[in-house]
């Protein structure tokens, strides 16, 4: 059965700070892995879907990575803004289910 | 641009009680989900569809059920509310199966009293 663990549960950082989000998986035989935004009251933003074909993804400030063979992806923050203050909880999906396994998420919050 | 719209945003329920969490997508995506998160927790999947008329269990489907009549909507009917119910319920769509990115709407608070 596939886990996804999120280390820290939360994250505290003064602005400006580089950082870095970790999720490791169980299971190698992954499809993809997401990351997602989660701010309090909403839902769920996609931040990034990296293949499992695919060692990185990038988007702005955001850099997140992929190792399939040790079970580990991380997201990498850069020049952090009071602004990123959220939960960010990764997901991954497996090849012939159609359900997305996801972490209990990495409360970050930046302190100005 | 609405993208997915759940209603309502917040309700309380009795024990034994029914209700239906409505769910809406514009953007014309074949697939839909819903998840509950649980304080603390990651998601966990409910039901999902993978278009009009087409219907399947996720991880943890009892005590709910699901149609899915058009490609735009897609409640979750919750019957003989019980106080485990209690939970933020996400709706989701994606144009692609589970593989590509979803879109989530702000989620349906719901407390069983």
């Amino acid at each position: 059965k596939q886990e996804v663990t999120q280390i820290p549960a939360a994250l505290s950082v003064p602005e400006g700070e580089n950082l870095v989000l970790n999720c490791s998986f169980t299971d190698s035989a992954i499809y993809n892995l997401q990351w997602f935004r989660q701010d309090p009251g909403k839902g769920l933003t996609s931040l990034l879907l990296i293949q499992s074909s695919q060692r990185e993804q990038t988007s702005g400030r955001l850099n997140a990575s992929l190792d399939k063979s040790s079970g580990r992806s991380t997201l990498y923050i850069a020049a952090s803004q009071p602004g990123d203050s959220a939960t960010y909880l990764c997901a991954v999906s497996q090849g012939g289910s159609e359900k997305l396994v996801f972490g209990k998420g990495t409360k970050l919050t930046v302190n100005p | 641009n609405a993208g997915v719209t759940q209603t309502p945003k917040f309700r309380i329920l009795k024990i034994g009680q029914s209700m239906t969490l409505q769910c809406t997508q514009d953007m014309n995506h074949n697939y839909m989900y819903w998840y509950r998160q649980d304080p603390g927790m990651g998601l966990k999947l409910i039901y999902y569809s993978v278009g009009a008329g087409i219907t399947d269990k996720g991880e943890v489907p009892n005590g709910y059920n699901v149609s899915r009549s058009t490609t735009e909507d897609f409640p979750l009917r919750l019957e003989l509310a019980a106080p485990s119910q209690t939970s933020v319920y996400f709706c989701a769509s994606s144009s692609y199966p589970i593989h590509g990115p979803q879109h989530f709407g702000d989620g349906t608070r719901l407390s069983i009293l």
